[in-house]
């Protein structure tokens, strides 16, 4: 069965400083992988996702995020925050052998919280 | 385009009372997702339809729970009877096949049940 580890249940930070949002994920089969942001009462929005090809996989709003699959990581990084980042972060896995559903399993999220 | 559209926003009831949750998927998209968030247990996957016909219903937590897809643009969700333990925010989410696995959220309904 699949699973979805994010490390961190909250990361502060402070603005324009890096930051990294790590996801681990656990399956027997090839995966697609995703990350989805959520703004405070609102639903979850589409950051990136890694299907094929290159490992580094660049999103909205300056993110981006590496898939390592000898690590079965997918860790979300941006050089710079700013405080309209502060939000929750979810890591989602989808496999291949789900077909074409696309049936995802999230991780239980990071909260991001970016102060001045 | 308007976006996945649920209804209502929030929604505060009694135990015991029936729940009706309301979506309306982006027109186009085949598939429709509806989703629980609660702090204890994340966001859990209860039920999705593939063209109106209900796929896999795995996750949803008890017979109280049940879902209709009855045309392609709206799908309910109802609970009955309701209890505290089902207080979440309920989102809906729906994708078109020809998208890889790009899910589109709704805003979510806040329900309280006291």
């Amino acid at each position: 069965a699949q699973s979805v580890t994010q490390l961190d249940s909250q990361v502060p930070v402070f603005e324009e400083a890096p930051v990294e949002l790590r996801c681990n994920y656990s399956s027997s089969v090839s995966v697609y992988l995703f990350w989805y942001v959520q703004y405070p009462n609102q639903g979850l929005q589409l950051l990136l996702k890694y299907l094929s090809g290159s490992t580094l996989v660049k999103g909205i709003n300056g993110f981006e995020a590496e898939f390592n699959k000898s690590q079965t990581s997918f860790h979300l990084r941006k050089p710079s925050v700013h405080i309209s980042d502060t939000a929750e972060y979810f890591c989602a896995v989808s496999d291949e052998g789900s077909g074409n559903t696309g049936k995802l399993i999230f991780g239980q999220g990071t909260t991001l919280q970016v102060k001045p | 385009d308007a976006g996945v559209i649920q209804s209502p926003r929030h929604e505060v009831t009694e135990m015991g009372q029936e729940v009706t949750l309301r979506c309306k998927p982006i027109s186009g998209h085949d598939y429709l997702f509806w989703y629980r968030q609660t702090m204890m247990r994340g966001l859990e996957l209860l039920i999705y339809f593939n063209n109106n016909v209900p796929i896999d219903d795995s996750g949803m937590p008890e017979d109280r729970f049940s879902a209709k897809m009855p045309n392609a643009s709206f799908s309910t969700l109802k609970i009955q009877p309701s209890e505290p333990r089902d207080s979440a925010v309920y989102f809906c989410a729906s994708r078109h096949s020809g998208r890889a696995y790009e899910q589109f959220f709704g805003p979510g309904t806040r329900l309280t049940v006291l």
